[in-house]
């Protein structure tokens, strides 16, 4: 069954460093999202990407963040300068129909 | 901003009985709602989802049931099973907008005990 691929499962990073986190979506779809969850709160969306755009973004989604689909498979979040705030897990998902289908997320850890 | 609510952070249930988890909503703009399970270290998984244009929607152990005048919806299994042990998330897209991005409910942790 084709699913969704983030990698790394776990990153850690100084304050300040930039981190790129990569996902790979399901292959016939052409939506694509980037959620995050601080530990013990909700899941929050940060942005849409569709036709090699950003289609929606949240207020959280602020200059230090940009997402790029570099080829044909991959998309990515890059976080140019790391915030202790910014530690939470972040999942990557894409639309098949009207369902969103998830990664296992990467986990960030900003010391 | 709490557009997707779950007041109940926990439910333990026997297992074979049913559990019963609710979710509200105060954004008369969704029309369209899912369920979510996610077990630790994986990623949301879909479950379930339905339409405003139904009361109910069955799959299987799961039901999910709409009651769009009261903003509220509720996910029945039954019966639950002990592997059915996970957080579940409600969620609804902002179609409006032109983008499905979701707003989530913070969970509610089930536990099925044996």
């Amino acid at each position: 069954e084709p699913e969704v691929t983030q990698t790394p499962s776990h990153q850690v990073t100084q304050m300040g460093q930039e981190v790129i986190l990569r996902c790979v979506p399901i292959s016939n779809h052409l939506y694509f999202y980037w959620y995050r969850q601080i530990l013990g709160q909700k899941v929050e969306f940060l942005v849409s990407f569709y036709n090699n755009e950003i289609s929606e973004k949240s207020e959280i989604f602020d200059d230090q963040f940009s997402v790029e689909r570099p080829d044909g498979s991959n998309f990515t979040l890059k976080i140019r300068s790391t915030k202790l705030e910014d530690s939470a897990m972040y999942f990557c998902a894409s639309q098949g129909g009207d369902i969103q289908y998830f990664g296992a997320g990467t986990r960030l850890s900003v010391l | 901003d709490q557009q997707v609510k779950q007041n109940s952070p926990s439910l333990s249930v026997q297992e074979g009985r049913i559990s019963i988890l609710n979710c509200d909503y105060t954004n008369s703009m969704f029309d369209y709602f899912l369920w979510y399970k996610k077990y630790p270290a994986e990623g949301p998984t879909f479950l379930i989802s339905i339409s405003s244009i139904k009361d109910k929607n069955e799959d299987g152990r799961f039901t999910v049931f709409l009651n769009k005048s009261a903003k509220h919806l509720s996910l029945h299994i039954v019966p639950s099973q002990p592997g059915d042990s996970a957080v579940y998330f409600c969620a609804a897209p902002l179609l409006e907008t032109g983008a499905n991005n979701l707003f989530f409910g913070t969970g509610t942790r089930l536990t099925v005990i044996p």
